[in-house]
């Protein structure tokens, strides 16, 4: 598509539900990201893959949150049993390339979000 | 954590001024982005700036970049109620394989 996907826009779950956010990057682009944003706050980075391999998983907050690109095109964030706190937006990024020294322009392309409120 | 600090957090002015805001950050950087995001929307990319650069312009945009006292400041000129929406900083470093973003400008332009 022209730009990044993400589905769904709204997800409310009742506290200990799993839900499972999909991303969809621009086609072609290598390097996809996940970020976490609370209201009113900037965006707070969770992982990155560079193509299929998940590089950087420093800022996934607990093991309930799990991330994964199998063929390194469409991505999932997981989040199992889900807390208050996991109440955010959740947005996916991708670019052409790294972000540094590699093709492209070195932006991010962000997606809608995924606002997820856990009840 | 954000690394990089917005100043001020909340900005409002009338269509037609100019709008500056401020960004500051801690740690050295391979380049420094601005992204605006509307309400409930994702975030867009405005300008990137490198590190061996001092000033870029695009548009109504001027972004400028002070290594030496690690602050980069971004300049929208002659405002639009279009303009209004919520404007990050964000930093490029080390390994250059995540952005970091500010906290945030909000800026509101009236008619």
């Amino acid at each position: 598509g022209a730009g990044v996907s993400q589905s769904p826009r709204y997800k409310v779950a009742k506290r200990g539900q799993d839900v499972a956010l999909r991303c969809d990057p621009i086609s072609g682009h290598v390097s996809l990201f996940w970020y976490q944003q609370a209201l009113g706050q900037g965006p707070e980075f969770l992982t990155y893959f560079q193509n299929e391999a998940q590089l950087d998983k420093s800022g996934l907050p607990s093991d309930r949150f799990f991330a994964e690109r199998p063929e390194g095109s469409v991505s999932t964030l997981k989040i199992q049993r889900t807390q208050q706190e996991d109440s955010a937006v959740y947005l996916c990024a991708s670019s052409l390339g790294r972000l540094a020294g590699g093709p492209g322009t070195g932006e991010l392309f962000f997606g809608e979000g995924s606002r997820l409120t856990v009840l | 954590s954000q690394q990089g600090e917005e100043d001020p957090q909340a900005l409002s002015i009338q269509e037609g001024e100019n709008a500056t805001m401020n960004c500051s950050y801690k740690t050295s950087i391979n380049n420094l982005q601005w992204y605006r995001q509307n309400s409930g929307r994702g975030l867009v990319h405005l300008i990137l700036i490198r590190s061996n650069e001092r000033e870029k312009h695009s548009g109504r945009l001027r972004v400028t970049l002070d290594t030496s006292k690690k602050s980069s400041s971004l300049l929208i000129t002659a405002s639009r109620a279009a303009d209004t929406a919520s404007y990050f900083c964000a930093l490029l470093t080390g390994g250059g394989n995540k952005l970091t973003f500010g906290t945030g400008t909000q800026l509101k332009v009236e008619l």
